[in-house]
């Protein structure tokens, strides 16, 4: 079975500081993991997605982040918020095949202070 | 990129009606597409998996009679809420896997209203 945790419900970080969103993952077979963007009233947007290859995933909005198998981590950083940053985020896990349904983390709400 | 569509995006009925969302998938087709349920400030709850040609698979603690999905095409899945309650007030969100990918398209999502 696959489970996702992800740390922190809200993370506030100011305006041009860093930004850290914490995911771990549980997985017996290889997995494919997401983070997904969500604004209010809408449906999920994918950042980014880690499948096979390079661990460090660059995605859209400047946001990246890396797969670490050893800590079992997906953590999602970007060097520099912004205001237009302030959503929900959703670390999620699924199998490493296609047309696998994926779990979703809590969720993680970022908001950025002036 | 692949775009899945959802309608209506916001929906209010009376209790003890039944309200139909469409998914669409735009420009792909999707031999499988999934529901999922999300409540206020909450995570995606997943619902069922919905298979062209066959039966959904529910997860437990869904109930099959109360949300019929239905996916006649490679590129249309319903879900159906019947007899609605207040307590389907919900956010719902579908999406479709391009096949080999592992990737979702989610669509914009539906919000129901029960009065």
């Amino acid at each position: 079975a696959q489970s996702v945790t992800q740390l922190g419900s809200h993370v506030s970080v100011s305006e041009g500081a860093l930004v850290l969103l914490r995911c771990n993952y549980s997985s017996s077979v290889p997995p494919y993991l997401f983070w997904y963007v969500q604004y209010p009233n809408q449906g999920l947007q994918l950042l980014l997605k880690y499948t096979t290859g390079a661990t460090l995933v660059k995605g859209i909005n400047g946001f990246e982040a890396e797969f670490k198998k050893s800590e079992t981590s997906f953590h999602l950083t970007k060097p520099s918020a912004h205001m237009s940053d302030a959503a929900e985020y959703f670390c999620a896990v699924s199998e490493y095949s296609s047309a696998s349904k994926i779990i979703f983390g809590s969720g993680t709400r970022l908001s950025i202070r002036p | 990129g692949a775009v899945v569509s959802q309608h209506p995006s916001r929906v209010i009925c009376k209790s003890g009606t039944s309200v139909k969302i469409e998914c669409r998938s735009l420009d792909f087709q999707a031999t499988t597409m999934f529901w999922y349920r999300q409540f206020p400030k909450k995570s995606l709850m997943l619902m069922a998996t919905s298979n062209e040609g066959s039966k959904a698979t529910y997860e437990q603690g869904v109930e099959k009679d109360k949300f019929l999905i239905n996916h006649a095409s490679l590129t249309l899945s319903t879900l159906t809420v019947t007899s609605a309650h207040p307590e389907d007030s919900s956010f719902y969100i579908c999406s479709a896997s391009i096949a080999g990918t592992g990737e979702l398209f989610f669509g914009e999502g539906s919000r129901l209203t029960v009065l």
